[in-house]
């Protein structure tokens, strides 16, 4: 099992909803992040968890909150985002001794 | 911090070979990735290069020049297939292998 499996694939959601991403993976990988895309831009880094534990944070809002249940599981809770929020959100994990990271196909988000 | 560059659009005929050019500034340099990404699709990782010379894959290569803060990937028999985002990207923070990404290249393959 080589796959990252992202839930939802779309959502949409408005500025006063509190929803959640979720992230699994079952590679054994202890490196979980999340990275935020815009349209025609790259995947920019949000987040890092090694070993369960938040290890970067790069200056995210505080309305973007991670959760780390488990060594398999990422989840990313969303409340009172804007409009600008709306982009494709990316889940990937990797193992540090090996170089490759896995990506999720990503959950499309819409703020209205 | 880290400044990754790349043109932001080439095309190319069919069958032929297209070389993607990246140069990058960073404090303290740990190795840089290529990622190809289809539209609407997750990155998938295609090579690693830490140390200068070139790594040949299949139909892909890599190479980098640690002293020019320089890297190409190297795309021959070009196949449609082929029409996607090529990302450069540098080890992240940390020394960790999370990839930092530079804005990413359009490759558009045309008959």
């Amino acid at each position: 099992d080589t796959e990252v499996t992202q839930t939802p694939k779309h959502l949409v959601m408005g500025m006063t909803n509190k929803k959640s991403l979720k992230c699994e993976q079952h590679m054994g990988h202890r490196a979980m992040y999340w990275y935020k895309q815009k349209a025609k831009k790259p995947p920019e880094l949000m987040f890092v968890y090694s070993y369960e534990k938040l290890s970067i944070n790069e200056s995210v809002p505080s309305r973007f909150s991670p959760e780390c249940p488990n060594s398999s599981l990422l989840n990313l809770h969303l409340h009172a985002l804007q409009p600008e929020d709306s982009a494709l959100y990316l889940c990937a994990s990797s193992q540090g001794t090996v170089i490759e990271a896995f990506f999720g196909q990503g959950t499309r988000l819409t703020v209205v | 911090g880290q400044n990754i560059d790349q043109p932001t659009e080439m095309t190319a005929t069919e069958g032929a070979i297209v070389q993607i050019n990246c140069t990058y500034q960073t404090s303290g340099f740990n190795g840089l990735f290529w990622y190809q990404q289809h539209a609407g699709e997750a990155p998938t990782f295609l090579s690693y290069n830490v140390l200068d010379g070139l790594e040949e894959k299949g139909r892909f290569s890599s190479f980098l020049s640690r002293s020019k803060g320089y890297s190409y990937l190297l795309l021959k028999e070009l196949q449609m297939k082929d029409s996607a985002s090529y990302l450069c990207a540098v080890r992240g923070p940390g020394g960790s292998y999370i990839p930092t990404f530079g804005r990413g290249t359009s490759l558009i393959v045309h008959p």
